[in-house]
């Protein structure tokens, strides 16, 4: 059973920096590129990252370039989501998924900027 | 970026009934790059249709999709309790971004 579960949300202040975690079980993670996808409260799902199986590729949403950085652990079974310089705009719930098509989700994380 | 519009905003309908949900983009998309989700709160969305018109795994024959170019549709034959939900579709072409719609929430009438 492909299983995905995000960790590392919580209260950071404005400015401040915050890691997410996404670990992979029941299917061969090194095989598949991953997103990152967030929903603000009350709004609709914002893509905002992708790696490549490899890590070679790598795309960013406007909203979070030069702030957010993507990486990947591939003997670890692990995705991993670095944010800096956080906005109050970044408070969402933050999804990982599978494969460009994200056919499987993990249940988010959630992370508030607030002072 | 490619801009997709959903309508309508909201469907209120009942259950039995047919749903049909629109997803606008403002240039063509390829259509092996159209995918339809199905989100409901506190859980994680699913994938529903990809490739435009292709059912994921375990997902019912009710749900269907369709379209290419800038025009697609996602039809649910008739509506059961639990397809009750917001709805979302979403381009990744070649292009970063990836957009998603806005989203259409099927509701009870």
């Amino acid at each position: 059973e492909v299983q995905l579960v995000e960790s590392g949300g919580g209260l950071v202040q404005p400015g401040g920096s915050l890691r997410l975690s996404c670990g992979a079980s029941g299917f061969t993670f090194r095989s598949y590129g991953m997103n990152w996808v967030r929903q603000a409260p009350g709004k609709g799902l914002e893509w905002i990252s992708f790696i490549s199986s490899s890590s070679s590729t790598i795309y960013y949403a406007d909203s979070v370039k030069g702030r957010f950085t993507i990486s990947r652990d591939n003997a670890k079974n692990s995705l991993y989501l670095q944010m800096n310089s956080l906005r109050a705009e970044d408070t969402a719930v933050y999804y990982c998924a599978r494969a460009r098509d994200s056919d499987y989700w993990g249940q988010g994380t959630l992370v508030t900027v607030s002072s | 970026e490619i801009v997709l519009t959903q309508s309508p905003g909201t469907l209120s309908l009942s259950p039995g009934e047919r749903a049909t949900l629109s997803c606008r983009a403002s240039q063509s998309v390829s259509s092996s790059s159209l995918v339809w989700y199905q989100h409901k709160a506190g859980q994680a969305p699913r994938l529903l249709i990809y490739g435009a018109s292709s059912r994921a795994t375990g997902i019912p024959d009710r749900f269907s999709g369709s379209g290419s170019g800038t025009d697609f549709t996602l039809t649910i034959s008739r509506l059961e309790p639990e397809d009750f939900a917001v709805y979302y579709c979403q381009q990744y072409g070649s292009s970063p971004p990836w957009t998603f719609g806005q989203g259409t929430k099927v509701e009870i009438k």
